[in-house]
């Protein structure tokens, strides 16, 4: 059974930073991409980031570009997002989700039940 | 603003059937048949309902089920059951710079 469970999310002053960690079993992390979706409090879904299965490729959402760096540990099976400057904007639950694919199709098929972060002062 | 277009709400009686719609450009849906569906309950992590268009993931009830005309996908369930009021929430790739996935604003389906 594929488990995906994030931690790090927080209550974070604007300008801040976090480093979110999402814990992968289940499955062979290193042969899927990864994501990270946002969602705001009562809004919909934003994806923000994505990895490929070796690590060797990455995206960003332009509203997180330069600001956010996503990354991956496939010795620990785990998936990292280090959110820089962060703005009240920014003010979400986070969640990783795993890919169909090695490379990005962003058909994502496993979620992790979200960690909230919260920036304000 | 989100990307995609769907209505704020849908509803209908058990056993019925209804049918979401998301309306794109040529941009995202018209361009590619790289669209998916996903669910939503409360308080819950979305589930992948629908990728492809109409292709259902392995242990999704065949109740779901897809399409797409030009640069509007559609989500049909059929037999509606109580559980399936949720939020429904359509994706597609896109041509954009800015991002390379882009999402629906949800559309908030009511079993009466």
């Amino acid at each position: 059974e594929v488990q995906l469970l994030e931690s790090g999310g927080g209550l974070v002053q604007p300008g801040g930073s976090l480093r979110l960690s999402c814990a992968a079993s289940g499955f062979t992390f290193s042969s899927y991409a990864m994501s990270w979706v946002r969602q705001a409090p009562g809004k919909g879904l934003e994806w923000v980031s994505a990895i490929s299965g070796s690590g060797g490729s990455l995206y960003y959402a332009d509203s997180v570009k330069g600001r956010f760096t996503i990354s991956r540990d496939s010795s620990k099976n785990t998936l990292y997002l280090q959110m820089n400057s962060l703005r009240a904007e920014d003010m979400a639950i986070y969640y990783c989700a795993k890919d169909f694919t090695s490379s990005p199709s962003y058909y994502l098929d496993d979620w992790g039940q979200g960690t909230l972060v919260t920036v304000s002062s | 603003q989100s990307a995609l277009t769907q209505p704020a709400s849908v509803s209908g009686s058990p056993g019925q059937s209804i049918t979401i719609s998301c309306t794109g450009t040529s941009s995202d849906v018209g361009a590619y048949n790289y669209v998916s569906w996903y669910l939503q309950h409360p308080g819950k992590a979305p589930k992948l309902m629908i990728y492809d268009v109409s292709n259902r993931p392995s242990g999704v009830s065949n109740r779901f089920s897809g399409s797409k005309s030009g640069s509007t996908a559609s989500l049909t369930i059929s037999g509606l059951q109580a559980e399936d009021e949720a939020d429904y929430y359509c994706s597609s790739a896109t041509t954009s710079r800015s991002t390379e996935v882009v999402f629906g604003g949800g559309t908030k389906l009511t079993v009466l």
